[in-house]
């Protein structure tokens, strides 16, 4: 059981390159999540989706796109990178808004560094 | 806006100490959560705390939540080295995780 998995580990991007970090689930969880996680402030909310074909911002959604196309896969795109994008960046995910009883489970993170 | 705020931030304590982190929040919620995260590593769950008076132990660690006072601890008994990690609190509501800003703890000899 794979879980929740993130590729690349490890990026480093000039300014105004794009990218894109892929995020896989295989738990069939219906939500999924993007955060950052930036020293002294925890993590971010990006954006989120409850479920394919749904998506919606969170905290700090400037600068980043996303899509659902099907349950599984939650891309994350960075449209022309800043330097104020480098963090780490984590996907989650749980099984649903209504199950109250379940944590997010976490991918290892994508550590971006935007010089 | 929701707000999450542990202390403290940072904390050094001797092993087999006992201490208490606190995560208050800002916002009604009954669903509060509590992740360690290792150096380089991702978060791992440790609790899910539903309603209020919940309370729940895993070994040297024990969570409880207070919903009326929106308060949440993480208790520390008998402190060991491998306890030192950083932990955070979380809230869930209006399908948004919104994390605090976490508590670094090392445990030293």
């Amino acid at each position: 059981n794979a879980g929740v998995t993130q590729t690349p580990k490890f990026q480093v991007l000039k300014t105004g390159q794009s990218m894109t970090l892929q995020c896989a689930q295989d738990m069939n969880h219906e939500y999924m999540s993007w955060y950052r996680q930036d020293p002294g402030m925890g993590l971010r909310l990006i954006h989120y989706s409850v479920g394919a074909g749904i998506t919606d911002q969170g905290e700090v959604p400037n600068g980043y796109n996303v899509s659902r196309s099907t349950t599984e896969d939650f891309p994350l795109r960075l449209l022309s990178a800043a330097p104020s994008q480098t963090s780490v960046y984590f996907c989650a995910s749980r099984p649903g808004r209504w199950l109250l009883n379940t944590e997010a489970f976490f991918g290892q993170g994508t550590r971006l560094t935007v010089v | 806006e929701l707000k999450v705020e542990q202390n403290p931030l940072f904390l050094s304590m001797q092993e087999g100490k006992n201490y208490t982190i606190y995560c208050n929040y800002s916002t009604t919620s009954d669903r509060l959560y509590w992740y360690r995260q290792d150096p380089g590593k991702s978060l791992e769950s440790l609790f899910v705390l539903l309603s209020n008076g919940a309370v729940k132990q895993e070994g040297r660690l024990m969570a409880s939540l207070d919903t009326k006072a929106r308060l949440s601890t993480l208790h520390i008994t008998a402190a060991v080295h491998d306890l030192s990690a950083t932990y955070f609190c979380a809230v869930f509501t209006g399908n948004q995780f919104y994390f605090g800003t976490g508590t670094s703890l090392t445990v030293i000899p």
